[in-house]
């Protein structure tokens, strides 16, 4: 298995700009979960889905964000507009149930100037 | 104050040393992680433990859920086990992780 796949690993936009995250989950595994790193706050779930449904979006900070999976192979994190202090590694992980088989993607480092 | 913590926050060794990362939490937890973040890199699950001891080549975790408490030692240290290295909380209902500030280990030639 290739892993939870990320994309973009790098993101550089400008303020303002639509942007979106990708995450392909390991198959098999119906918990997603999107976190955010930064060096202030550290690690951050942001929200996670359970079988596609979103279950606990409360980490979103704002309604500038929005996630969605609309498959058990996909989804997408999205901030619109983006801002300067959006700017993080996103990371995209995928597990089993009860913490088994918990995988992180390589992150989508992205910058907003 | 933070549900999981962590200390020491950051650490220098020289190879070979035995080190030792705690980490304490408040919150109740079906299991605790540890993670392992190289830089600029990804984060890897090296152990998830919800009971004793594990062990996997040079590292070995361990936890006491009675006193909230678990650490993670690595034997004979190397320079590659450079990493930050992350503690976290799980809860089965859940599956979220309360994460720990990170331990930065540094270990020289």
């Amino acid at each position: 298995d290739a892993g939870v796949i990320q994309s973009p690993r790098h993101e550089v936009t400008e303020m303002g700009q639509e942007v979106t995250l990708r995450c392909k989950p390991i198959s098999g595994h119906n918990s997603l979960f999107w976190y955010r790193q930064t060096m202030m706050r550290g690690l951050e779930l942001l929200i996670y889905f359970n079988n596609n449904v979103p279950i606990d979006d409360s980490g979103m900070p704002e309604d500038r964000f929005s996630a969605k999976m609309p498959n058990a192979s996909f989804s997408t994190l999205k901030i619109q507009p983006s801002e300067p202090r959006d700017s993080a590694v996103y990371f995209c992980a995928s597990s089993t149930g009860q913490g088994r088989g918990y995988t992180f993607g390589s992150g989508t480092r992205l910058t907003v100037v | 104050k933070n549900e999981v913590e962590q200390s020491p926050q950051n650490l220098t060794a020289q190879e070979g040393e035995f080190i030792t990362i705690n980490c304490s939490y408040s919150v109740g937890i079906s299991a605790l992680h540890w993670l392992q973040q190289h830089p600029g890199g990804g984060i890897v699950s090296l152990f998830m433990l919800s009971s004793g001891k594990k062990k996997h080549g040079r590292l070995i975790a361990t936890i006491n859920i009675q006193e909230k408490h678990s650490s993670l030692h690595i034997t004979a240290s190397h320079p590659r086990d450079s990493a930050v290295y992350i503690c976290a909380a799980l809860n089965y209902n859940t599956d979220k992780l309360i994460f720990g500030t990170g331990t930065r280990l540094q270990v020289f030639p």
